[in-house]
């Protein structure tokens, strides 16, 4: 069983479309994050939910739109696509309660490379 | 405010010698500090961590690393290199924030190990 799991692996598309990677954990976490790795392999935050709310929203571009239904899904889904935006994105999972093994323990995704032509 | 150095960008063992990856480290709160690995079209995993406890912090893989506060250091090493090493290694910090807990990356060190 997967842990957590990303859709898709891999996703090629042209300039200005819009394009959605969706995001599965199934840890019983209650926190979950998006984080972007850039061709220097870079890693960043962009959002993070606990229990579907929003509680990380570092400076990404509003063409970016993270949607969680429920607090094992978190999609990411991306307006209006540019060249700038191809990447690694990565989707990670914690536990936040203290006193357990998370927030100190992560759960990350493979990724999703996505390249923008 | 935190942030993370890793001061190798590449790290060239020949298989069989030891590995010394170094990180620094600064936090304006008691951090948790993190090494995760990425090998070739994979996602990240955790090679150990630190929370407060135990100084010495034992991973996985035969990895180790140690937690020093007067030098804001947490270097991984790890006896003898094994030709499945070579990856890429991150450094990691976290405070404790309460009901989320952002992690900041190092750059990555990249290892390559040799026959």
């Amino acid at each position: 069983d997967t842990a957590v799991s990303q859709t898709p692996k891999y996703l090629v598309t042209q300039m200005g479309n819009d394009k959605s990677i969706k995001c599965e954990q199934n840890l019983g976490h209650d926190t979950m994050y998006w984080y972007k790795q850039d061709s220097k392999k870079f890693l960043k935050i962009m959002f993070s939910y606990n229990n579907k709310e929003l509680i990380i929203n570092e400076t990404v571009p509003n063409r970016f739109s993270p949607k969680s239904p429920d607090k094992a899904h978190l999609n990411l889904h991306i307006n209006s696509l540019e060249l700038g935006d191809s990447a690694v994105y990565f989707c990670a999972s914690s536990l936040s309660t203290l006193g357990q093994k998370g927030p100190y323990g992560y759960t990350f995704g493979s990724g999703t490379r996505l390249t923008v032509v | 405010a935190q942030s993370v150095t890793q001061l190798d960008s590449h790290v060239s063992v020949s298989e069989g010698t030891p590995v010394l990856l170094r990180c620094n480290y600064s936090s304006s709160y008691s951090p948790s500090l993190f090494w995760y690995v990425q090998h070739p079209n994979k996602g990240l995993q955790l090679l150990l961590k630190y929370t407060s406890a135990a100084t010495l912090v034992k991973g996985i893989n035969g990895f180790e690393a140690e937690f020093k506060k007067s030098e804001t250091s947490f270097h991984l090493t790890k006896p003898s290199a094994h030709m499945s090493d070579a990856a890429e290694y991150f450094c990691v910090v976290s405070p404790y924030t309460g009901t989320a807990s952002k992690l900041t990356f190092g750059t990555g060190t990249r290892l390559q190990v040799t026959l």
